[in-house]
């Protein structure tokens, strides 16, 4: 079976600029999770997502956004880039909706602001 | 407000040594506690978990204890191996607020 996926693998922007990351959860899970993880520090959560509707987000301002799409794929977009974005972002699935069922993540979208 | 502290942040010990990796949280409602290891340029991995109606889960060299009581739980590794190193998280679910709060990390390293 498949694992959660994400693409691009790494990805350079500039500031100011707009960043599209994509995630693909295990086929069966429903609920999609995005989290950021900056060099050094822990993860911190930005998002989720489950049967297409966001249920919970994270405290991070209104340019970090996303949607999960009929398939249960998610995508997350982040606008007017900032420097202090760079960070590697994670994506993270599971099978029923809610906190406590384990969560199991990709290997990570690495974004760099330049 | 909600939080997971993890300590220690790094972790050297001789192989075939134990590691213990200790986790406090704050929100008594909490009732899941899963351990990620996350080796260097991948996601975390879910390496065992725990839930608040069992004191003590273990799984051949991992094992995990939680108290309730005092709200802390601990990663035990036994016999450890240059496999181990890694970044390892702990995380408490705080099912009211539908999301998952992770610790700090340790960055544990196994001496040849």
């Amino acid at each position: 079976e498949a694992g959660v996926t994400q693409s691009p693998t790494h990805l350079i922007k500039t500031r100011g600029q707009q960043a599209t990351l994509r995630c693909s959860p295990i086929s069966g899970h429903t609920s999609v999770y995005w989290y950021q993880q900056a060099l050094g520090l822990g993860l911190q959560f930005l998002l989720w997502y489950d049967e297409g509707e966001e249920r919970n987000r994270g405290n991070f301002p209104p340019r970090f956004s996303g949607r999960q799409f009929p398939n249960y794929s998610s995508e997350l977009n982040v606008n007017a880039l900032e420097l202090e974005d760079s960070a590697l972002y994670l994506c993270a699935s599971s099978l029923v909706q809610g906190s406590t069922d384990t969560q199991y993540f990709g290997p990570g979208t690495r974004l760099t602001v330049l | 407000g909600e939080n997971v502290e993890q300590h220690p942040s790094t972790l050297s010990v001789q192989e075939g040594d134990s590691a213990v990796i200790k986790c406090t949280y704050s929100d008594s409602a909490s009732n899941y506690f899963p351990w990620y290891k996350q080796e260097l340029g991948k996601g975390p991995q879910l390496i065992i978990d725990i839930r608040s109606n069992v004191g003590e889960k273990k799984d051949q060299r991992i094992a995990v204890t939680l108290n309730k009581t005092a709200k802390h739980f601990s990663l035990h590794i036994t016999e450890t191996q240059p496999e181990d190193s890694a970044v390892y998280f702990c995380a408490a679910a705080y099912s009211s607020a539908s999301k998952i709060i992770f610790g700090s990390g340790t960055r544990l390293s196994i001496r040849p």
